[in-house]
């Protein structure tokens, strides 16, 4: 069972540059969230998703977007990457409250 | 939605309890309490949650108080890969938008 799998684990990109950073989860859970983790700080919700076909902001949105056409995946897209952007990426599913997160995405904006 | 407030380090021996604090004096009735951790930087992990009773599992137990304003997470017998950081976190859980991670407390098992 792989649970939540991110891709890539590790991305440098220049500024100005987009990128998609992909979350798939195998649980069959409703619910999926993107966070953002500056380093030596707590996660922050970027998007997040109750099912197929709806998304909402979180709390820090800005230069991110997201959609979701299926139950098992939630892509995060970058349009035209800021050095702001510099940050690890978690993605996560949850279906009854329990958040499961995956690996992490280390994005780096140069 | 509830904040949460918790001690940014502690210490604790190998093999005692590790006893973690946090305030959540603005939980409101249908709000939970999760408990996380993040070893290295690795994804945070489900530890344990509750709404009113105290809960135990095979990681710890959680204690809330009877105004449900605090909580206190019990490590039983805290070995060196408890080592991590410890997320307190107030909100409805299911589908919500307002799981709000702060910095939480930096757990440090000493030998």
């Amino acid at each position: 069972n792989a649970g939540v799998t991110q891709t890539p684990k590790f991305r440098i990109l220049k500024i100005g540059q987009s990128m998609t950073l992909q979350c798939t989860q195998d649980m069959n859970h409703n619910y999926m969230y993107w966070y953002r983790q500056d380093p030596g700080m707590g996660l922050k919700l970027i998007y997040y998703s109750v099912g197929a076909g709806i998304t909402d902001k979180g709390e820090v949105p800005n230069g991110y977007n997201v959609s979701r056409s299926t139950t098992e995946d939630f892509p995060l897209r970058l349009e035209l990457a800021a050095p702001s952007q510099t940050s690890v990426y978690f993605c996560a599913s949850s279906k009854t409250g329990e958040l499961f997160f995956g690996e992490g995405s280390r994005l780096t904006v140069l | 939605d509830a904040k949460t407030t918790q001690p940014p380090s502690m210490d604790c021996a190998e093999g005692r309890a590790a006893n973690l604090p946090c305030n959540h004096s603005t939980i409101s009735g249908n709000e939970y309490v999760y408990w996380y951790r993040q070893i290295h930087s690795q994804g945070p992990q489900y530890i344990i949650h509750g709404l009113k009773n105290n809960e135990t599992n095979e990681m710890a137990s959680l204690i809330i108080t009877e105004d449900r304003k605090s909580s206190t997470l019990i490590l039983p017998h805290a070995t060196l890969r408890d080592t991590a950081v410890y997320y307190c976190i107030a909100g409805q859980g299911t589908g919500a938008n307002n799981l709000f991670f702060g910095t939480g407390t930096r757990l440090t098992v000493i030998p």
